[in-house]
């Protein structure tokens, strides 16, 4: 596997389910994002992690809990989730920022989820 | 705070002709800018960015973006366009205060016509 990769690809859930969405990169970067794509808005970032430790949190409901157990894996874990929930989950990797500026982020190809 | 404003959800052109979609930033610090493209079905892949080198910055597939601070402005221009372009494009932008936060424009599909 190269790159960015996420599991499922494709996810339906009702509401009252618990799920997990995963992600592993294998470019050997240290920090970890999971962005939320709805349609006809920007993209909205949820949670990044930088060496393990979480260093954003977006005002995120507490039905989506993050977890990141090494730098090349991150987890989304997903319950009673609402229908309004349902859109792309992107997660992105990157080297963690430092003196020479951002780094591009390297995303993965997205679960689609649809709550019912 | 930063934000980006990308003119025209959907923009439309000719195989071959000019393709031009706009960037529009503000930051109150030096800003980092990049355009992120989006084929159907995938994640956002890095077309270029601008980190206050040249201001005019190549990236891959033939596109290229100019840094304008007077207008603000990191325009993405493609001087032909071809059938797989056809995707959505991001504009984004980013400081080195900003910590790990970029901020995305709402994006603009461009549609190639045969």
């Amino acid at each position: 596997e190269t790159g960015v990769t996420q599991t499922p690809r494709h996810l339906v859930m009702g509401m009252t389910n618990k799920k997990s969405l995963k992600c592993e990169q294998h470019l050997g970067h240290n920090a970890m994002y999971w962005y939320k794509q709805s349609a006809k808005k920007p993209l909205e970032l949820m949670f990044v992690y930088s060496l393990e430790e979480r260093v954003e949190n977006n005002s995120v409901p507490s039905r989506f809990s993050p977890e990141c157990p090494n730098s090349s894996h991150l987890f989304l874990h997903l319950h009673t989730l609402q229908p309004e929930d349902s859109a792309l989950y992107l997660c992105a990797s990157s080297q963690a920022q430092g003196l020479a500026g951002p780094y591009e982020q390297y995303f993965g190809p997205g679960t689609r989820l649809t709550v019912t | 705070a930063q934000s980006v404003t990308q003119l025209g959800s959907h923009v439309s052109v000719s195989e071959g002709a000019l393709v031009l979609l706009r960037c529009n930033y503000s930051s109150s610090v030096p800003p980092y800018l990049f355009w992120y493209v989006q084929y159907p079905n995938q994640g956002l892949q890095l077309l270029l960015k601008y980190t206050s080198a040249a201001t005019l910055v190549k990236g891959i597939n033939g596109f290229e973006a100019e840094f304008k601070k007077s207008e603000t402005s990191f325009h993405l221009t493609k001087p032909s366009a071809h059938m797989s372009d056809a995707a959505e494009y991001f504009c984004a932008v980013s400081t080195d205060t900003g910590g790990f936060k970029t901020i995305f424009g709402a994006g603009t599909r461009l549609f190639v016509k045969a």
